[in-house]
């Protein structure tokens, strides 16, 4: 079935560091892929989005590209800040299934100043 | 645009009570979902709506869980009886299509503990 892996946390950085989350997906045929952030206390944000192989999302700082030979849709940014301490979900979704989202366990990420 | 409203925001009840939930979705939205976030897990879905039809609820637990979305606009998720594994954040979203190519919004959750 259709499944999202992402790295375990939580990942702890120093304000500025380079940030990687790494998410890898298995599902047949074309899914979208998305990247949602969750701020303590808060609802799910959508971050970013990808929809077909080698697009680029980008918001806020954050890039995702869409890898379809390596199946994987990988979270960066250059320079983190504390205000990025949150929890970031990826996601995909597939039309043929409803369009229903399925989640990866989510990786918490904490920035120190 | 107003976001989707969720409340309560916070329900604490004894297990065998029971509880409801209420979603007002983004004007125009007709697909609507209701998700079960279990703490350190990323959410599941328990059912989906396309206006007032079900269009998935493979995922609910259809002996104590039901909803509805009357006229197809608002929606309602109630637990009877609850048990303590029930305790979890409950979200809702609401989509304007069923394409894969958008996103949800996402409402800010009720956090149900049952104790």
């Amino acid at each position: 079935g259709n499944s999202v892996t992402q790295m375990e946390g939580p990942v702890t950085l120093s304000e500025e560091a380079f940030l990687t989350i790494n998410c890898t997906y298995t599902a047949t045929g074309y899914p979208s892929l998305f990247w949602y952030v969750q701020y303590p206390g808060e609802g799910l944000q959508l971050l970013l989005k990808a929809t077909k192989a080698d697009d680029k999302g980008s918001n806020k700082g954050f890039e995702a590209t869409y890898r379809k030979e390596t199946t994987s849709f990988h979270l960066e940014k250059g320079s983190v800040q504390v205000s990025d301490s949150a929890v970031y979900f990826c996601a995909l979704r597939k039309g043929n299934q409803g369009g229903k989202l399925i989640f990866g366990q989510g990786t918490e990420l904490s920035v120190k100043p | 645009e107003a976001g989707v409203a969720q409340s309560p925001r916070y329900k604490i009840i004894e297990k065998r009570q029971s509880v409801a939930f209420w979603c007002n979705p983004i004007s125009g939205h007709a697909t609507l979902y209701w998700y079960q976030q279990i703490l350190g897990q990323g959410p599941k879905l328990l059912i989906q709506f396309q206006n007032n039809g079900v269009v998935d609820d493979s995922q609910l637990p259809k002996d104590r869980f039901s909803a509805e979305r009357l006229k197809g606009v608002d929606s309602t998720l109630k637990i009877q009886p609850a048990k303590l594994e029930d305790s979890a954040v409950y979200l809702c979203a609401s989509s304007l299509e069923e394409q894969a190519y958008y996103g949800y919004t996402f409402g800010s959750g009720t956090r149900l503990t049952v104790v």
